[in-house]
């Protein structure tokens, strides 16, 4: 497809476990972004990808949550020991390269911890 | 820091009336861009349209126009003759500093519109 790629689209935990949740940016697209969309709240940053450069971590939560991206690709994120409040919609997006401003969004992977 | 201020959690319309979003931002660098985005029901967010620090020239696409305003940090999105399509969640971002160095985007907590027929 042309978009972005999100999968699962929803993903439903026991709390404590781990998930891994998956982003297919669009081919070419050198910057990758995880943000996440609580209830009522904005979209809070996640973390950064851009090309081979170191990404910017900063935007993670706590260290139960990492993300990698492989090839310059894909991208996953992974929670482990899931808690309740993490319960909301995680969103990627990609960027064709470092001076184009538009963002292009997948639909996102809503996970629900219970 | 920077900050996006969307005042207004829910606004809900009659088809065809004219419709004014607000959004105000905080950042102390003077070079910034600002954004819209559109959440459909579906999810994925669509840009709408972006805008740097140094135009304040008001836009308009369609039925879609945007006041830009620095004196007063503002960056307020107008739909005129609102349709049912129109609704969705929207967002508006701010990404501040020059060149791609500053990458991360600040979001609203967003605004959501229903256009009701």
């Amino acid at each position: 497809g042309a978009g972005v790629s999100q999968s699962p689209s929803n993903k439903v935990t026991e709390k404590g476990k781990d998930v891994e949740l998956r982003c297919d940016p669009i081919s070419g697209h050198t910057a990758l972004y995880w943000y996440r969309q609580s209830l009522g709240q904005g979209l809070e940053f996640l973390i950064y990808f851009q090309g081979n450069s170191a990404p910017d971590k900063s935007g993670l939560p706590s260290d139960r949550f990492s993300a990698e991206r492989t090839g310059g690709s894909v991208s996953t994120l992974t929670i482990q020991r899931t808690q309740q409040e993490d319960s909301a919609v995680y969103l990627c997006a990609s960027r064709p390269g470092l001076w184009d401003e538009k963002l292009f969004f997948g639909s996102g992977t809503q996970l629900s911890v219970l | 820091a920077q900050k996006v201020t969307q005042a207004q959690t829910e606004i809900s319309v009659v088809e065809k009336e004219d419709v004014t979003l607000d959004c105000v931002y905080e950042t102390r660098d003077t070079t910034y861009y600002l954004f819209w985005y559109k959440q459909p029901p579906s999810g994925e967010l669509v840009f709408l349209i972006r805008r740097n620090s140094f135009d304040e020239q008001n836009e308009i696409s369609g039925r879609y126009s945007w006041n830009f305003q620095k004196s007063t940090s503002s960056f307020n999105f107008t739909i005129t003759a609102s349709q049912v399509v129109d609704s969705a969640v929207y967002f508006c971002a701010l990404r501040a500093g020059r060149g791609g160095s500053n990458y991360k985007l600040t979001f609203g907590k967003g605004t959501l519109l229903t256009v009701n027929p």
